[in-house]
């Protein structure tokens, strides 16, 4: 079963920032928060993790409640490129853990124009 | 850098048939990952390479499946005899060891047995 829960689809319209949640109200104080996305055709992309604090880099912003149980990925500007199916992941804090990664269905996210 | 490499991009065979795919990890991933995404059932790991070695491979579906990596650079799925179930998307990843490094995927390659 998948440990996070998420939003089936979700529009947005271009340029707007879009903000996708997603719940893990059963993440352990020692799992990550990661979030890829895959555009039609394509595997899957990594964009972001955090443990706890919030994360920001050049694709996007990742907000961490206190309690860690639900978190936001943050699409500042989003573009037509952004059309895809985004996941939220929890991964075991240690080494090798990417084998264990439980890939649920996801949010599909359409930006319209 | 390349990225991860998939061959072919599509395949398409009759049922019977033997179907080889192929993957060139990142240079420097000691990790390499097998998965299979379909409508019905998603992305589901079908086996995991850690330093050329096969580590888990739980996820195989049954012995028509078998996956080798000979070396660092290059790792191969087969399937043998091939049957309709088999089409879906397979996708290699690769990934460092370290605790948070993250996979990356290659674009697949799209399998139709008829």
């Amino acid at each position: 079963d998948a440990k996070t829960t998420q939003p089936t689809s979700m529009d947005c319209a271009e340029g707007r920032a879009a903000n996708l949640p997603c719940n893990h109200s059963t993440i352990s104080g020692n799992e990550y928060v990661y979030w890829y996305r895959q555009i039609h055709s394509q595997g899957p992309q990594y964009i972001i993790h955090g443990l706890k604090n919030n994360e920001t880099n050049e694709m996007a912003s990742l907000i961490i409640t206190e309690d860690r149980k639900s978190s936001t990925l943050i699409l500042p500007h989003a573009t037509l490129r952004d059309t895809a199916v985004y996941y939220c992941i929890v991964r075991p804090l240690y080494m090798d853990s990417n084998y264990q990664l439980i890939w649920g269905a996801g949010t599909k996210l359409i930006i319209k124009p | 850098d390349a990225g991860v490499i998939q061959s072919p991009r599509h395949e398409v065979t009759e049922m019977g048939q033997e179907v080889t795919l192929r993957c060139k990890p990142i240079s420097g991933h000691n990790s390499l990952f097998w998965y299979r995404q379909t409508m019905m059932r998603g992305l589901e790991l079908l086996i995991y390479f850690n330093n050329n070695v096969p580590i888990d491979d739980s996820g195989m579906p049954e012995d028509r499946f078998s996956a080798k990596m000979p070396n660092a650079s290059f790792s191969t799925l087969k399937i043998q005899p091939s049957e309709p179930r088999d089409s879906a998307v397979y996708f290699c990843a690769s990934s460092q060891s370290f605790s948070d490094s993250p996979l990356h995927f290659g674009n697949g390659t799209r399998l139709t047995v008829t």
